[in-house]
């Protein structure tokens, strides 16, 4: 089974701390993915990347940036956290262009 | 580019009788099409995919959809509810598999309640 795993289930940061959040996936795929999921917006695209490296902004990428350095890592950077950033953050990955697995998903409070 | 519609951002049913949730699409490609489901506090999980093959798709749990390149539709459906289907459905589209690596579009969800 595909596992994509998220670092935490819930985080509380303050206003103006930089923040992590970390995905790993297992099965080597190349795609990776980081939306935020916010009730009636669905789920909106901030960042991926299709190789080690390498990023493409998504729909909303302003106050994100992402770092690949390893396949199976894909890490989402808050660098001066908002309070609306505050949301569940979920990371996918893909083989191709193929089914997309989620992990369970961070839900980030910024105060 | 993509876009996906769904037309219900909540539907209620009662146990036992028929889901019908709606999703419409735009896409200058051909799409591949995804329904997920995500239970509370739960990640997303995979229901069942269209990517040009049969247009009647069945999925897991007994939910199935059907694309309707005509009417830029992809339903989804099942013939009886049960209390455990109740959670929040998204449509999703993308261009083709085979046209590249492409992130999925979302729908806004529709949260399905099931009343006993």
């Amino acid at each position: 089974d595909v596992k994509v795993t998220q670092s935490s289930r819930y985080l509380v940061k303050r206003t103006g701390e930089k923040v992590f959040l970390e995905c790993v996936q297992d099965m080597d795929h190349e795609n990776m993915f980081w939306y935020r999921q916010d009730p009636g917006l669905g789920l909106r695209l901030i960042y991926f990347s299709y190789d080690v490296k390498m990023k493409e902004k998504g729909d909303i990428p302003e106050g994100y940036s992402v770092s690949r350095e390893k396949k199976e890592r894909f890490s989402l950077i808050l660098e001066s956290a908002s309070t609306n950033q505050t949301s569940m953050y979920l990371c996918a990955s893909s083989k191709g262009g193929e089914t997309q697995y989620f992990g369970p998903g961070t839900r980030l409070l910024v105060l | 580019a993509q876009s996906v519609t769904q037309l219900d951002s909540h539907v209620s049913v009662s146990e036992g009788t028929p889901v019908l949730l709606r999703c419409n699409y735009s896409s200058s490609y051909s799409p591949s099409l995804f329904w997920y489901v995500q239970h509370p506090n739960k990640g997303l999980q995979l229901l069942l995919k269209y990517t040009s093959a049969a247009t009647l798709v069945k999925g897991i749990n007994g939910f199935e959809a059907e694309f309707k390149k005509s009417e830029t539709s992809f339903h989804l459906t099942k013939p009886s509810a049960h209390m455990s289907d109740a959670a929040e459905y998204f449509c999703v589209v993308t261009l083709n598999a085979f046209s590249g690596n492409t992130p999925l579009v979302f729908g806004k969800g529709t949260r399905l309640s099931v009343i006993a």
